[in-house]
């Protein structure tokens, strides 16, 4: 079965130090893989995405890697800022499947001052 | 431009009571249509998935139903809730590799 496995599933950092999360998928092929902010309490807002032949993807502090070789992809947050405290879902979407979306359990993230 | 439409943003449903969410797209047609969940503290989960009028997948058995009567519109229903059914649902959109998600519906049974 395909499937999308993030890690950790939660982590505490003070602000203005970095952060990397990670996520594992089984799935392949893929169309493409997304990396989505969730405040609490609303839907989730696309940070990057990224197809299987890229490598980075960069969206101010936010940087996504992705290593199609080992299936897995990486957001490293720069310079942590009190408003980045949300959950980070991956997302893999699947071509031979109408491009289903196949979802992480996502990271959830707390900054605290 | 492709938006998404969810209401109601809040809701507040007695136990046993019926339950109607809809989901509206605009900008785009044959959309794949996704009805997901998400418990307190936890991912999301998801419930029932569309990828055209009237094809419904599910994905958890469970006491909610979907409907998708017309291309762009995908309802998430309920003949008589549980508490279990308090949660925070999403409705999203793909199509070729584009996606995009409602703002939610928080729903408390009570």
């Amino acid at each position: 079965k395909n499937q999308v496995e993030q890690s950790p599933q939660s982590l505490i950092i003070l602000e203005g130090k970095n952060c990397t999360l990670q996520c594992n998928y089984t799935v392949s092929p893929f169309s493409n893989l997304r990396w989505y902010k969730q405040d609490t309490g609303r839907g989730p807002v696309s940070l990057t995405i990224m197809t299987f032949s890229e490598n980075t993807k960069s969206n101010g502090r936010y940087t996504a890697t992705l290593d199609a070789d080992t299936k897995q992809s990486s957001l490293h947050i720069t310079a942590s800022q009190l408003s980045d405290s949300a959950s980070y879902i991956c997302v893999v979407s699947i071509p031979n499947a109408g491009n289903m979306l196949t979802f992480g359990g996502g990271t959830r993230l707390m900054v605290k001052p | 431009s492709q938006t998404i439409h969810q209401w109601p943003a809040t809701l507040v449903q007695p136990v046993g009571s019926p339950l109607s969410l809809e989901c509206t797209v605009e900008g785009t047609s044959n959309p794949n249509l996704y009805w997901y969940r998400q418990a307190a503290g936890r991912g999301l989960q998801l419930l029932f998935y569309s990828i055209g009028i009237d094809q419904i997948s599910s994905e958890v058995p469970q006491n909610l139903s979907a409907s998708r009567p017309q291309d762009r519109q995908f309802i998430l229903s309920s003949k008589k809730l549980l508490l279990s059914d308090s949660g925070f649902y999403l409705c999203a959109w793909s199509l070729r590799g584009e996606a995009f998600f409602g703002q939610g519906t928080r729903l408390t049974v009570v």
